[in-house]
């Protein structure tokens, strides 16, 4: 299985900051690498998909970039309504896996 | 719009049998794969498997071969997760979500949710 490594696990920030969260796989996963936010008592929500690819309707402060094992998620311009936890997860290889989740607080 | 959703809570004793459902609506939903994740309180996502609905191609993650089983009714739209004996470790919330029509796809939208208690 391939092992998707997040860090922070939990960050500390204030509205109007940058955030970065990174992924890292345990092997190469050729972008196919997706971040989802979920909030308390909510299922998960997808950001972006294949690395780079911002959903619709999702807000243009979250980004995306990487390649080969490396990903990073950021979201500029943090508000109120981001404070949630992010993962990432390959959809490379099955099993798909996530990442163990970054808890923005 | 489309959609996914699940069945209502459950509350199990150990040992008993379960099936969990998602239907789908507002698409092709024999083209597209769908998932089922599982969330224990408090922890993260982990992926169960992914069933294409066209033809029942399953997939299972490796922790958890020969523990559930996914299978899809085309015919109505619905996509189910089945234990045979439930333990308590399979309290958990339980999520479907629609995949891609290629495999390697991300998994959107995901269905409300089904929460699983299992206590004696």
């Amino acid at each position: 299985d391939i092992q998707m490594t997040q860090s922070p696990s939990s960050l500390s920030a204030s509205a109007g900051d940058r955030v970065t969260i990174t992924c890292r796989a345990s092997q190469t996963i050729s972008g196919y690498l997706n971040w989802y936010q979920q909030k308390p008592g909510k299922g998960p929500k997808l950001l972006i998909g294949a690395a780079s690819s911002l959903q619709s309707g999702i807000p243009s402060r979250f980004s995306g970039s990487g390649s080969g094992t490396d990903y990073t998620l950021t979201i500029s311009g943090l508000r109120p309504e981001d404070f949630a936890t992010y993962y990432c997860q390959q959809s490379y290889n099955t099993p798909y896996t996530f990442g163990q989740g970054t808890k923005v607080e | 719009e489309v959609q996914l959703v699940q069945s209502g809570a459950e509350v199990k004793k150990p040992g008993e049998s379960l099936q969990i459902s998602c239907k789908g609506s507002g698409y092709s939903f024999d083209d597209y794969w769908v998932g089922w994740v599982r969330q224990m309180s408090g922890k993260g996502l982990e992926l169960m498997g992914i069933i294409r609905p066209a033809d029942s191609d399953t997939r299972y993650s490796p922790s958890f071969q020969g523990q559930v089983t996914i299978s899809a009714d085309k015919s109505i739209s619905t996509v189910y997760l089945q234990w045979t004996s439930l333990r308590a470790s399979d309290t958990a919330m339980y999520y479907c979500a629609r995949g891609g029509q290629l495999i390697r796809s991300h998994f959107d939208p995901w269905g409300q949710g089904t929460l699983v208690t299992v206590a004696s």
